[in-house]
């Protein structure tokens, strides 16, 4: 089955600065990945995802680049605020029809100091 | 991500009790899923199901146990036999030809 593997585990930025987050995959047919933000205590929130037909993805001030031929995808987090803090998780799914299967990474934690 | 709901929100059972967890949306969206959240892991798939009356195991499916009897509803039973349940539960679901998931808010299962 798919794995995902994810770095860093945490991930300390000031406000301000950019932060990076990568994952790599091991199915080479995976051809959607998402990432979710989690606040504590809170559910998974999507905030961006890209299709394998895409190599990167822009929403404000949050992007995703996907290399197939290396099997990683990374998230970009530019001007980072303190609201940006969060445990990050991306994933990846083979699955078509109705339902996607998807497998997580064992996410990042970043923090945003002031 | 609204449009679904779990109740409890907190859940305390006592070792060698079956539990069983709601989870209904109103998006009227095909498929639904069950998580497990444990700490510094990710979410692992217990259970999912395309359509009413049919679910597929997940990868970690040993000792909990699904229905799918309406397209609204797809509660989740942690049986006695499930080596350690404790641990936050998330529902998802998502629409028919579509990817993207939605979550619950979750259910928090401590069994002690």
């Amino acid at each position: 089955g798919e794995n995902v593997e994810q770095h860093p585990s945490t991930l300390s930025v000031q406000e301000g600065d950019s932060a990076v987050i990568k994952c790599t995959y091991s199915d080479s047919a995976s051809n959607y990945f998402p990432w979710y933000k989690q606040e504590l205590g809170k559910r998974p929130q999507l905030i961006i995802d890209i299709r394998s037909n895409v190599g990167e993805k822009k929403d404000q001030r949050i992007a995703v680049t996907l290399n197939k031929t290396a099997k990683h995808f990374s998230l970009h987090i530019t001007e980072t605020q303190p609201e940006d803090s969060a445990v990050y998780f991306c994933a990846a799914t083979t699955s078509a029809g109705t339902a996607s299967k998807l497998t997580f990474g064992t996410g990042t934690r970043l923090q945003v100091t002031l | 991500d609204g449009g679904i709901t779990q109740s409890p929100k907190y859940l305390f059972r006592k070792e060698g009790q079956n539990v069983t967890l709601s989870c209904e949306q109103n998006l009227n969206h095909d498929a639904m899923y069950w998580y497990r959240q444990d700490p510094g892991q990710g979410l692992r798939l217990i259970y999912y199901s395309q359509i009413v009356n049919d679910f597929q195991k997940g990868d970690i499916a040993e000792g909990y146990s699904v229905s799918r009897e309406k397209k609204e509803s797809f509660p989740l039973t942690v049986t006695s036999a499930q080596k350690n349940p404790t641990a936050f539960y998330l529902c998802a679901s998502s629409s028919q030809g579509r990817y993207e998931q939605y979550f619950g808010p979750g259910t928090r299962l401590t069994v002690t």
